[in-house]
């Protein structure tokens, strides 16, 4: 497709369960962002890759979240032992200029 | 925490009428960008910015990057119903590696008819 895709559009997992979340960045983009978005609040950075650079992981807000990302291609965000707290829309974005970011549609993550 | 200081949080106004919204930081950006992001969404790109003084159009939507570049400002004219959504706005300092991103909490907009 066009724009940046993610999957699942929703997830409701239950309270210290892991879950893998998945980000396809446009084509030809070199960066790529993972972004938490909690109700009714602006967009929180949690990583950043760019090229074959070590990824800026100072977002990340505890060990319990990961994220890999395979050359310049889908990227997968882990969240291990899920907590109620992580409960939010997470966001995948992915850029070429490094100007300026395209966002997919958001991943909704509910934890029981 | 927020970086930026985006305002106001939300604003309801009428069909027909302008809507003008800010970010400010205490930090020199040398980019700023505009977002738009309808319900279930993810952000839309509006308009960028990489310019001090830089003004530009897109549309009925103007953006302004501010002179002391710690500041932007976005305008609507003449709303209509379908601007309803929540306005975002986006900078990267001069401090941040590049291609890493400040956001604001956010301005949501309500357009009545």
């Amino acid at each position: 497709g066009a724009g940046v895709s993610q999957s699942p559009s929703n997830k409701v997992t239950e309270k210290g369960k892991d879950v893998e979340l998945r980000c396809d960045p446009i084509s030809g983009h070199t960066a790529l962002y993972w972004y938490r978005q909690r109700l009714g609040q602006g967009l929180e950075f949690l990583i950043y890759f760019q090229g074959n650079s070590a990824p800026d992981k100072s977002g990340l807000p505890s060990d319990r979240f990961s994220a890999e990302r395979t050359g310049e291609s889908v990227s997968t965000l882990t969240i291990q032992r899920t907590q109620q707290e992580d409960s939010a829309v997470y966001l995948c974005a992915s850029s070429r200029t490094l100007n300026e970011q395209f966002f997919g549609p958001g991943t909704r993550l509910t934890v029981l | 925490g927020q970086q930026l200081n985006q305002s106001p949080q939300s604003m309801f106004i009428q069909e027909g009428e302008d809507v003008s919204m800010n970010c400010t930081s205490s930090s020199i950006f040398n980019t700023w960008l505009w977002y738009k992001q309808d319900p279930g969404e993810g952000p839309v790109l509006l308009i960028a910015l990489y310019k001090a003084g830089e003004l530009t159009s897109n549309g009925r939507l103007t953006a302004q990057f501010g002179i002391t570049r710690k500041d932007s400002f976005l305008n609507i004219s003449a709303s209509i119903p379908s601007d309803v959504g929540i306005y975002f706005c986006a900078g990267q300092r001069t401090t941040d590696s590049w291609g890493k991103f400040q956001f604001g909490a956010g301005t949501q907009v309500v357009v009545t008819p």
